[in-house]
């Protein structure tokens, strides 16, 4: 119950495409999901979180969209850029307890 | 900006060692995690931190134990490695107010190698 799965494991895009990467959990007590990214020879960093009182949330070409009665969240990015191609974590949290992490997807983004 | 640095970005040690990887942030955080990072596995929490002195277990302790003796520092310790420890080992930290609602900063990682 503790889970969150994501897919894809790995994911290739041409430029300009939309990527998207699906995370589905269990826990109805989740109330925090963050999403992550880590470039090669670095530490994952925030990319965009969402609360589930919304349904989606948009920063630049990154929206997140929360499906809370299906229990999935995803990540999508518009119009996809060779400097995307990174490993995205999906993450999870409930009452400020700590962040269980999907297993990631490696995104690579082609000219 | 929050600088989360890790002693080392690479060690090999040998089956037995005891093994120290050190974490520092200069933020001021008062929450602090080592994670391991493995292909397929995504990441997983060790230990963390929400105050000096203190600690609690995350999902995989087994075989690793903490110490924070300084607010800004918090080193993870193989009393005996393992091969089965060789992995990415990331450590984060985190503003207090709820241990996860606020963004984790994270260290380059060390990979570590045991043989």
């Amino acid at each position: 119950q503790q889970q969150v799965k994501q897919s894809p494991q790995s994911l290739i895009v041409q430029k300009g495409g939309i990527s998207i990467i699906n995370c589905a959990y269990e826990n109805t007590a989740f109330d925090y999901f963050p999403w992550y990214q880590q470039f090669p020879g670095k530490g994952p960093a925030l990319l965009i979180a969402i609360r589930p009182d919304v349904s989606e949330k948009k920063e630049g070409r990154f929206t997140i969209s929360f499906n809370k009665s299906a229990k999935q969240f995803s990540l999508h990015i518009m119009d996809s850029q060779p400097g995307d191609s990174a490993t995205y974590f999906c993450a999870a949290s409930m009452r400020g307890d700590k962040l269980i992490f999907g297993t990631g997807t490696r995104l690579q983004v082609f000219p | 900006d929050v600088k989360v640095t890790q002693s080392s970005r690479y060690l090999v040690k040998r089956t037995g060692e005891k093994v120290f990887l050190e974490c520092v942030q200069d933020m001021d955080h008062e929450n602090m995690f080592w994670y391991r990072q493995d292909p397929g596995l995504g990441l997983r929490l060790i230990y963390f931190s929400y105050d000096v002195k203190m600690k609690e277990k995350g999902d995989i302790p087994e075989g690793y134990s903490v110490s924070r003796e300084k607010k800004e520092r918090f080193s993870l310790i193989l009393e005996s490695a393992s091969t089965n420890q060789t992995s990415m080992y990331l450590c984060a930290s985190s503003l207090f107010g709820g241990v996860s609602y606020n963004e984790q900063f994270f260290g380059p990682g060390t990979r570590l190698t045991v043989l």
